[in-house]
């Protein structure tokens, strides 16, 4: 069973180049979640999407965008990486009124 | 903001103990959750425990939750050494979205 799949497993960027980090779900859930996840911070909401075709902004969406074109995809875009943006992103999912989140392994970014 | 604050950071015990760790919280939620994360993968979740609830067990796993202090605590029996990694609470004040807290990193020494 695949659950969340997240590419790339890591990636090293030039700051100003933009970057699509690809999140898909084979789960059929409505809800899915970008967090970034740095030392000392724990988890940061980044964006999240309640069902295809609606997103919304989570605690730092700043620097970011996405979009749900459908159930399954959910691909969080940098448009102009700045050396802030270095982290560990991960992707998440939740099915309807379900409470627990299914995460994927991660996408570690460095942005030099 | 973070909603949820672990205590400790880190705690280090010998395999066999228990091992507890607290979250506070600082407004009302659904429910509350803890996940694991071990090094270098992503989060698993272990158990939720929901507002009307004041306690919770799965296996060797015991949660509680304290509405009126706004705190929970996980408490794991007879630690193994495939234990050690990070755990997180998570709170749920609906709207979809769940706000995590640091973390704290469990160590089990064999």
């Amino acid at each position: 069973t695949a659950g969340i799949t997240q590419a790339p497993t890591s990636q090293i960027l030039a700051a100003g180049r933009s970057m699509t980090l690809r999140c898909t779900q084979d789960m059929r859930h409505n809800a899915m979640y970008w967090y970034r996840q740095d030392l000392g911070l724990g988890l940061r909401l980044i964006h999240y999407s309640n069902t295809a075709g609606t997103t919304g902004k989570g605690e730092v969406p700043d620097g970011y965008s996405v979009s749900r074109a459908n159930t399954d995809d959910f691909p969080l875009t940098l448009a102009s990486a700045v050396p802030s943006q270095t982290s560990v992103y991960f992707c998440a999912s939740r099915g309807q009124g379900a409470g627990e989140l299914f995460f994927g392994e991660g996408s570690r970014l460095t942005v030099l | 903001s973070q909603q949820g604050e672990e205590d400790p950071q880190a705690l280090s015990i010998q395999e066999g103990e228990n091992a507890t760790m607290n979250c506070s919280y600082k407004t009302s939620i659904n429910n509350l959750q803890w996940y694991r994360q071990n090094s270098g993968r992503g989060l698993v979740h272990l158990i939720l425990i929901r507002s009307n609830e004041r306690e919770k067990h799965s296996g060797r796993l015991r949660v509680t939750l304290d509405t009126s202090k706004k705190s929970s605590s996980l408490l794991i029996t007879a630690s193994r050494a495939a234990d050690t990694a990070s755990y997180f609470c998570a709170t749920d004040g609906g709207a979809q979205k769940l706000v995590f807290g640091q973390g704290t990193r469990l160590t089990i020494n064999p």
